[in-house]
């Protein structure tokens, strides 16, 4: 019964190059969320998906990262032209219902990417 | 909008004392949830107690407990017994109902020394 599967789980880049993340969620899961946590400090929410669809976008730069959520295969966190300021872990967590249907659902995370951008 | 505080960037605790990490919180939403995760030096996230807002009594699970006050707006974990393997950052977060994001603190890292 595998968990909330990521990777890479490190990602090395230049500035200017893309990144993908990839995220599989627990089985039976069919919501999926990315955080971003910067050193040393707390998770930032960034998006919100289920299948095929963006729900909340809310805490996503405008330009340059994108995320989705196939019919098949895991999510997907793109970032294009990366700069240094992109260097950070990003979680993926999944969950059965969603979010805000119920107090009690808890997220369950991956281990994170951790991208470094030189 | 929501907020998470914990004042306390780093703990130090002897092996087998309790610890308490604090954490306050701020909404003005009647419906929420409280979850404490802790995260290893290896940085997976790791769940460990939660606490709805109108639970009459306060969450444990194993050695983890939540002193959850909602008056004060405060929803300290404590950990009975540290051990050793309890070093790690440890974040408090919250979700108001109907809400699809946790927010979350800043963390304390928690030091146990044998």
């Amino acid at each position: 019964n595998a968990g909330v599967m990521q990777n890479p789980r490190h990602l090395v880049r230049r500035r200017g190059q893309e990144a993908r993340l990839r995220c599989s969620p627990m089985k039976g899961h069919s919501h999926v969320y990315w955080y971003r946590q910067l050193p040393e400090e707390g998770l930032k929410f960034m998006v919100y998906l289920q299948k095929e669809n963006i729900i909340d976008e809310s805490g996503m730069p405008k330009e340059r990262f994108s995320a989705e959520f196939p019919k098949e295969g895991p999510s997907i966190l793109r970032i294009q032209q990366v700069v240094r300021g992109d260097s950070a872990a990003y979680f993926c967590a999944s969950s059965q219902l969603s979010g805000g249907s119920s107090g009690a659902n808890v997220l369950t995370f991956g281990a994170g990417s951790r991208l470094t951008v030189l | 909008a929501q907020k998470i505080t914990q004042t306390q960037p780093g703990m130090f605790v002897q092996e087998k004392e309790a610890v308490t990490l604090d954490c306050t919180y701020d909404t003005s939403d009647p419906s929420y949830g409280l979850f404490w995760y802790k995260q290893p030096s290896s940085g997976e996230m790791i769940f460990l107690i939660y606490q709805g807002s109108y639970d009459q009594q306060n969450a444990t699970e194993g050695r983890y407990s939540l002193n959850f006050q909602k008056a004060r707006k405060s929803a300290n974990l404590v950990i009975s017994a540290s051990q050793l393997g309890d070093s790690a950052m440890y974040f408090c977060a919250m979700r108001v109902m109907g809400a699809q994001k946790l927010v979350f603190g800043q963390g304390t890292r928690l030091t146990i020394n044998p």
